[in-house]
């Protein structure tokens, strides 16, 4: 595609359901990251792929939240049992390489209310 | 940990003025940086790349220099107009967890007519 597509771009969830999250990267791109921004804030870093692989998970904050990209292309993060902390907008990025870390593309982000 | 600060946190000039952001990082030792721009409700759309081994890049009217010497990047905007108005944000990445690209605040930029 032209750009990352994320969806859906706005979700209301109710405590304790569980939620998913789409990125379509941009086509051919290598790399793909996950970043959570809360208002007024930068993005905070989550997770890492490199094609298929999970690189790096270190931001995750907790066992809810999990995240796949099984084709290495498409990517959901998923978090389940949702609490009201976890509302913010979940933004996606991906980048060509893979050996290097490059220019980073971003999606429109979803945005995530919890009641 | 890297910390990346972003003073001022915003910023308002008269159309026409240049603009200066300021960023500032506590590792030196980082890969790349790159300065983002993000409209309100909007995704980050990149400006500028810098790797480690440069000292400035530009781009029209952007011209953004790094020092890692003494961790700062300044993101220069000649001529601001009011379609300028947005938030700049930078972000790093260390040679030794280069996946994870740090972020800034931001810094909320106004550019009135």
């Amino acid at each position: 595609g032209a750009g990352v597509s994320q969806s859906p771009r706005y979700k209301v969830a109710k405590r304790g359901q569980d939620v998913a999250l789409r990125c379509d990267p941009i086509s051919g791109h290598v790399s793909l990251f996950w970043y959570q921004q809360a208002l007024g804030q930068g993005p905070e870093f989550l997770t890492y792929f490199q094609n298929e692989a999970q690189l790096d998970k270190s931001g995750l904050p907790s066992d809810r939240f999990f995240a796949e990209r099984p084709e290495g292309s498409v990517s959901t993060l998923k978090i389940q049992r949702t609490q009201q902390e976890d509302s913010a907008v979940y933004l996606c990025a991906s980048s060509f390489g893979g050996g290097a870390p490059g220019e980073l593309f971003f999606g429109e982000g979803s945005r995530l209310t919890v009641l | 940990k890297q910390e990346v600060t972003q003073i001022p946190a915003a910023l308002s000039v008269p159309e026409g003025e240049n603009l200066v952001l300021n960023c500032s990082f506590t590792d030196s030792a980082i890969y790349n940086l790159q300065w983002f721009r993000q409209d309100p409700g909007k995704g980050l759309t990149s400006l500028l790349l810098i790797q480690s081994s440069q000292r400035e890049q530009t781009s029209g009217r952007l011209n953004a220099s790094l020092d890692k010497s003494s961790g700062r990047s300044t993101l220069y905007i000649a001529a601001s107009q009011p379609g300028d108005s947005a938030t700049y944000l930078c972000a790093v990445t260390t040679a030794d967890s280069w996946g994870k690209f740090q972020f800034g605040a931001g810094t909320q930029v106004v550019v009135t007519p």
